[in-house]
């Protein structure tokens, strides 16, 4: 079975620009999230989606939005970038997205997109 | 003063050394207590969850202390594929599917 799939892997964008990154979740899970993970630091939670409504927002400007399709993946974009938003950006999903995350519940992660602004 | 507080590090163990990892998390509000593993350039990875009663997976046992805020991992018989960094991660208050990270502690197992 395929896990949490996302693109691009790799990018680079030029400060001002805007990116859209995309994430698949696992088949059947309907919650998505989304973090921002700096070189050093641990991810940071960025939203959550579940059946396709904003769940959570985390600590970042307007500048981050993002929604979740029918089919359940979802798309981040980031406008007007800044050096400062490259970042490893990561998409988890889980098959709930309310009650307890634990065993059946497991949020498992994507491999990441890299996103570099210069 | 961060939500959820690790030691970054590195430390540098032999093979079949045992090593500790401690963390300290802000709000005790929090519910759910895990520790991910990620691989340089790589996604975390959930290691394991952490009851409050302690729980050991094969070579790994955490523990959870509630009353101080603080969780522990405990790797015994450390192999060179266990070189990694390990986060804390705790769940957010206001939402179990919000999840708040350490900044990490390097594990680095030498031959």
């Amino acid at each position: 079975d395929a896990g949490v799939t996302q693109s691009p892997t790799h990018l680079i964008k030029t400060r001002g620009q805007q990116v859209t990154l995309r994430c698949s979740p696992i088949s059947g899970h309907k919650s998505v999230s989304w973090y921002q993970q700096v070189l050093g630091q641990g991810p940071q939670f960025i939203f959550q989606y579940y059946e396709k409504e904003e769940r959570g927002r985390g600590n970042f400007p307007d500048r981050f939005s993002a929604r979740q399709f029918p089919n359940y993946s979802s798309e981040l974009n980031v406008n007007a970038l800044l050096l400062g938003d490259s970042a490893l950006y990561l998409c988890a999903s889980s098959l709930a997205g309310t009650g307890d995350p634990l065993p059946g519940n497991t949020i498992y992660f994507g491999e990441g997109s890299w996103l570099t602004v210069v | 003063r961060k939500e959820v507080e690790q030691d970054p590090g590195p430390f540098n163990v032999p093979e079949g050394a045992t090593v500790a990892f401690n963390c300290t998390y802000s709000n005790s509000a929090s519910q759910s207590f895990f520790w991910y593993r990620q691989d340089c350039r790589k996604e975390p990875k959930l290691l394991m969850s952490v009851y409050s009663s302690g729980n050991e997976d094969g070579r790994f046992t955490a523990q959870l202390n509630r009353a101080s805020q603080y969780i522990s991992l405990l790797i015994r018989d450390s192999k060179l594929s266990d070189s990694a960094t390990y986060l804390c991660v705790v769940n957010s208050p206001d939402s179990s599917y919000k999840l708040i990270f350490g900044s990490g502690t390097r594990l680095l197992v030498r031959p």
